[in-house]
Formats: C-alpha cells, sequence, structure tokens
C-alpha cells in the first residue's frame, strides 16, 4: 500500500502570514497518462472534508487563489499565500493512483 | 444540487454486522463517470478510505480491511450500501460516503461529501 506521511503535524501561523505543509508518498504518485494523482482536502471542525486541490495543483472550484499545490513524483506542497482565519482546520493529503491514502493531518490554528 | 446522506445504526455490538446506507441526490449513480466512497474517520483521529462502488459495478476495498467489507449499490433507489463484518471497538468512528465525479479531463475525487454518522461500537 502506498503511505502518505505529513509534516508537520501542526502549524500555528499569524493572520497574513504564509504557510507551507509537505506530503510525501511512498511510491510515485505519476500515472503513464501523465497525470499525477495528489489531491489536498480541508476539514473544518465538525464538518465534512471539502476538496481543495485536485493533481497537484488544480484548484477545485470556488477554492480562493491564495491556496496552491506544486510538487511531483512523491515529494508535494500545499501552500497558503496568506492565511486567514477560515484556513482553521485540518489539512489532508490523499493519494489516488492506486486505491486513497490519506495522510495523516495537519493541523492549521491562528496565533 | 448533490447531497449525500449517510444512515444506519449509531451502536452495534462487538462481533456484529455493521450495514450503512448512503442516498444520493442530485446525480444517478448510473452515469459513466461517477462513483461513491466509503471513507471513516476515528474520533480525533485521520480520515480511512474503505471502498469504493464505480458506475459500471466495479468495486474496490482497502486492502487492509477487504475481507471484511462488501459494498453494493442500488441505483433505482440511488443508494450505496457498505457491509463490515465482525465489528470491533476500534471500528468506533464517523463513517461518510462520498462522490468521485470525473469530467472529459480530470477526476475530482470526493468533490461532495455526506455529512457523516457516528457509530459506536461497545457491548
Amino acid at each position: 500500500d502506498i503511505v502518505m506521511t505529513q509534516t508537520p503535524l501542526s502549524l500555528s501561523v499569524t493572520p497574513g502570514q504564509p504557510a507551507s505543509i509537505s506530503c510525501k508518498s511512498s511510491q510515485s504518485l505519476l500515472h503513464s497518462n501523465g497525470k499525477t494523482f495528489l489531491y489536498w482536502y480541508l476539514q473544518k471542525s465538525g464538518q465534512s472534508p471539502q476538496l481543495l486541490i485536485y493533481e497537484v495543483s488544480s484548484r477545485f472550484s470556488g477554492v480562493p487563489d491564495r491556496f496552491s499545490g506544486s510538487g511531483s513524483g512523491t515529494d508535494f506542497t500545499l501552500k497558503i499565500s496568506r492565511v486567514e482565519a477560515e484556513d482553521v482546520g485540518v489539512y489532508y493529503c490523499m493519494q489516488g493512483i492506486y486505491l486513497h491514502t490519506f495522510g495523516q493531518g495537519t493541523k492549521l490554528e491562528i496565533k | 444540487q448533490v447531497t449525500l446522506k449517510e444512515s444506519g445504526p449509531v451502536l452495534v455490538k462487538p462481533t456484529e454486522t455493521l450495514t450503512l446506507t448512503c442516498t444520493v441526490s442530485g446525480f444517478s449513480l448510473s452515469y459513466a463517470r461517477v462513483g461513491v466512497s466509503w471513507i471513516r474517520q476515528p474520533p480525533g483521529k485521520a480520515l480511512e478510505w474503505l471502498a469504493h462502488s464505480f458506475s459500471n459495478d466495479e468495486k474496490v476495498y482497502s486492502t487492509s480491511l477487504k475481507s471484511r467489507l462488501t459494498i453494493s449499490k442500488d441505483t433505482s433507489r440511488s443508494q450505496v450500501l457498505l457491509t463490515m463484518t465482525n465489528m470491533d471497538p476500534v471500528d468506533t468512528a464517523t463513517y461518510f460516503c462520498a462522490r468521485l465525479y470525473c469530467d472529459s479531463v480530470s477526476c475530482f475525487p470526493f468533490d461532495y461529501w455526506g455529512p457523516g454518522i457516528l457509530v459506536t461500537v461497545s457491548s
């Protein structure tokens, strides 16, 4: 099975400052069709997760452009350019090249 | 408007079989580019993907739980069912169903989720 490892597990950020979360997969997520099946989700307290980023770097419908994704192969990053109070929650990366596996989650809080 | 909603027992005893139902609306389970997964989350812990039902009736399962899981669908009722046998207290979790949708270019796993149902396993 593919293992997804996120760092850090928690993050405290001042509003307006940037934030970055790393996600590493135990196997390459690059498919033979050229797509890389890495996704990012945000789960706010008491809510279901919501899709933020698909295929490494494409923002899902309605996601603010302060969120960006990058990476390739086995190393990926989610960046928030200027954190806002509404960004608080737990962020998960997920692979979709072979079944699905989520990372352990990264809890973002505001300082 | 796309919605999904989980239903089923909130309390089961150890060794019992759990059956959960995901009722969807706003899309058809027969659409070629749509599927539904079950995902769970123990209290305070991470998400764990369990199983997926494709529109062509193909099914895939978590390798670690495959022997205990069965996913099925009733297209006419717009329902996707999950059965998990031999329940244990460690299976206590919120169980979510979520849609996977593909357009002509990309797939969007879990673009819509149900609110989840907390299932407690206790005698």
